[in-house]
């Protein structure tokens, strides 16, 4: 089935460092790729996402490349906030499945 | 333009009782997707529902858990006979299309089991 495996955390940076928080996944088909971010005491918001080979999600300084040949879907930002704290899920949607399979998530503490 | 709207946020039972979790799609939604996430660990799905139908329940513990999302009203997780394992935050989420991906989260119904 679906999976999706995510940098293990806690990730812990320097304001204005830059992150890289990797996500590989196995599909069947030709899976949407998305990445979620969870601040504390509330519900997974959407950051960005791909819904092809090559195509680049961005958001709010955030990017990820949809890499059909390695299977990845890393999340970059060239310079972190403290008010990026939060914890980040990688997701697949097969499209023919309805449903999204997440990653176990990845802690990020950004101090300043 | 509420989101999805989601309670109790949080709740409490007695290992044996009954918890009853409600969520209420954004307006204009009719897919529902039902979440755990136990501590420490990552998003689990449990069902996919659309009005009236059960389209995914692989997710499901095939005792005590069940869910429904009638014509009218919310959608319902109900967990009978809840044991301490069920300690966990449930998050619901919906779309507004069928296998688009793009989810849109309540904020959780976390439930404690003492």
């Amino acid at each position: 089935g679906d999976s999706v495996t995510q940098m293990e955390g806690p990730v812990t940076l320097s304001e204005e460092a830059f992150l890289t928080i990797n996500c590989t996944y196995t599909a069947t088909g030709y899976p949407s790729l998305f990445w979620y971010v969870q601040y504390p005491g509330e519900g997974l918001q959407l950051l960005l996402k791909a819904t092809k080979a090559d195509d680049k999600g961005s958001n709010k300084g955030f990017e990820a490349t949809y890499r059909k040949e390695t299977t990845s879907f890393h999340l970059e930002k060239g310079s972190v906030q403290v008010s990026d704290s939060a914890v980040y899920f990688c997701a697949l949607s097969d499209n023919n499945a309805g449903k999204s399979t997440f990653g176990d998530g990845t802690t990020l503490t950004v101090k300043p | 333009n509420a989101g999805v709207m989601q309670n109790p946020r949080h709740l409490v039972r007695r290992r044996g009782q009954e918890a009853r979790l409600r969520c209420s799609p954004m307006k204009g939604h009719s897919h529902v997707y039902w979440y755990r996430q136990l501590p420490e660990e990552g998003l689990k799905f449990m069902v996919y529902l659309q009005k009236e139908n059960i389209i995914d329940e692989s997710g499901m513990p095939k005792e005590r858990f069940s869910a429904e999302f009638p014509k009218e009203g919310p959608s319902i997780l109900r967990i009978q006979q809840v044991v301490r394992g069920d300690s966990a935050a449930y998050f619901c989420a919906s779309s507004p299309l069928a296998n688009t991906g793009e989810l849109f989260f309540g904020e959780g119904s976390r439930l404690t089991v003492l």
